[in-house]
């Protein structure tokens, strides 16, 4: 592993279905984030963590949940998967200076 | 609330000079950072200002003024290969370190 990974590259999900994105790095960054890129909406933060045992609420994070366990791993959940959660979700993690941030190749997700 | 603002689109031919303005309005922020996403890749980081003023990496340059709510990124040169979005981006202070993008603005360069 080098950098940032994510899992899946793309998914084809029904509704209603549970699905977790899986985002790896190697970095030993702190900060680690969750984005979601729409048309035109440019991106907009899902969830955050700071540090391994903490995460907080972005700007768009209903459906959503997280959990940082370790340094590495930052899993993105969708409990109950939703039309409106079909975009291009990427992750990203930074050190804790916070001033360059390192993003996944993004995973596409169509929920139908 | 935050927002950073950008123009949607620029368009300016090759080797020419083109500004991609972003201002913001925010309570507090670390610092104005730069990324370039090409169309079904990641956003790679571009440059970073912490402080007023400008810097500058190679073609590439940023600038920041805290007291006008105001940053730039200025390409010099352009190239095809410039063709992509840009967006800007802050650490939000105040509560969790949120890294929180502009709207970004797709560039087109023309021959």
């Amino acid at each position: 592993i080098a950098g940032i990974t994510q899992a899946p590259t793309s998914q084809i999900l029904a509704a209603g279905r549970r699905m977790t994105l899986r985002c790896t790095q190697d970095m030993r960054h702190n900060a680690m984030y969750w984005y979601r890129q729409d048309l035109g909406l440019g991106l907009r933060l899902i969830h955050y963590s700071n540090t391994a045992g903490t995460t907080g609420k972005g700007e768009v994070p209903d459906g959503y949940s997280v959990s940082r366990a370790n340094t590495d791993d930052f899993p993105l959940t969708l409990a109950s998967a939703v039309p409106s959660q079909t975009s291009v979700y990427f992750c990203a993690s930074s050190d804790s200076d916070n001033t360059e941030a390192f993003f996944g190749q993004g995973t596409r997700l169509t929920v139908v | 609330g935050q927002s950073l603002e950008q123009p949607s689109e620029v368009t300016a031919v090759e080797g020419a000079i083109v500004q991609i303005n972003c201002t913001y309005q925010t309570s507090g922020f670390y610092g104005l950072s730069w990324y370039q996403q090409h169309d079904g890749g990641a956003p790679t980081f571009l440059s970073y200002n912490a402080l007023d003023g400008l810097e500058e990496t190679g073609r590439f340059s940023s600038f920041l003024s805290r007291s006008d709510s105001y940053g730039y990124l200025l390409l010099q040169e352009l190239q095809m290969k410039d063709s992509a979005s840009y967006f800007c981006a802050v650490i939000l202070t105040g509560g969790g370190n949120k890294l929180t993008f502009g709207t970004g603005t797709q560039l087109k360069v023309e021959l």
